[in-house]
């Protein structure tokens, strides 16, 4: 079945890029109708949407972010990216990737999820 | 935004114990409600979705019910995997939002 992994740095400097990868694994990212969705959860808070890509590659990102977010597809590497700007301490979270069967789905499977702290 | 409020915030029940909990949307959402669990450092697991349609291999202890603005997740007879906490999620906008989270702990 497909499996998704999350990775990337795990700190990360105020003002600099969060660039995060997720692996799929089982599936090609390519095949199908799916949305590759990336969701963080800051520490002692609820679950936040970032945004989707795609199979085509189209996206949608969440308005409170949206200035700051960028996802893609590698479609070459069976693998989907998220880079997010200017970060600060707000920005610490553990990061999940996950797949939608649209843009109006549940999300399954899931990553196990990176986190990532923001901190000169 | 569609804002979701899941209660209790945490949960103390013992084995055996049936259990239950609310999510509440701010508009409704007619049936697109998802519910997860997750335990730690693993990944978020599908339990409910389209507010009462079992995902395939979990437990039928598990159930969902509710429409509109009101759900809840029960759980019929709690057992020591089920320790964990539980999201819910509207997709009735491309906006996804989630409950805020109930941790169920051993009483």
């Amino acid at each position: 079945q497909v499996q998704l992994q999350e990775s990337g740095p795990g700190l990360v400097k105020p003002s600099q890029t969060l660039s995060l990868t997720c692996a799929v694994s089982g599936g090609s990212i390519s095949s199908g109708t799916y949305s590759w969705s990336w969701i963080r959860r800051p520490a002692g808070k609820g679950l936040e949407w970032i945004g989707r890509v795609f199979t085509s590659g189209s996206t949608t990102y969440n308005p409170s972010l949206k200035s700051r977010v960028t996802i893609s597809l590698d479609t070459s590497e069976n693998q989907f990216s998220l880079k997010l700007t200017s970060v600060t301490a707000a920005d610490t979270a553990i990061y999940f990737c996950a797949r939608g069967k649209s843009d109006y789905s549940w999300l399954d499977p899931w990553g196990r999820g990176t986190l990532v702290t923001v901190s000169s | 935004d569609i804002q979701m409020t899941q209660s209790p915030s945490t949960l103390s029940a013992s084995v055996g114990d049936r259990v239950t909990i609310t999510c509440r949307a701010s508009q409704s959402i007619s049936s697109w409600l998802a519910w997860y669990q997750q335990k730690p450092g693993e990944a978020p697991k599908l339990l409910i979705y389209k507010a009462s349609t079992l995902e395939s291999g979990v437990p039928s202890r598990f159930s969902g019910s509710g429409s509109g603005t009101e759900f809840t997740l029960t759980i019929s007879s709690l057992q020591p995997d089920d320790f964990a906490t539980y999201y819910c999620q509207q997709y009735n906008s491309y906006l996804k939002t989630f409950g805020q989270g109930t941790k169920v702990e051993i009483k």
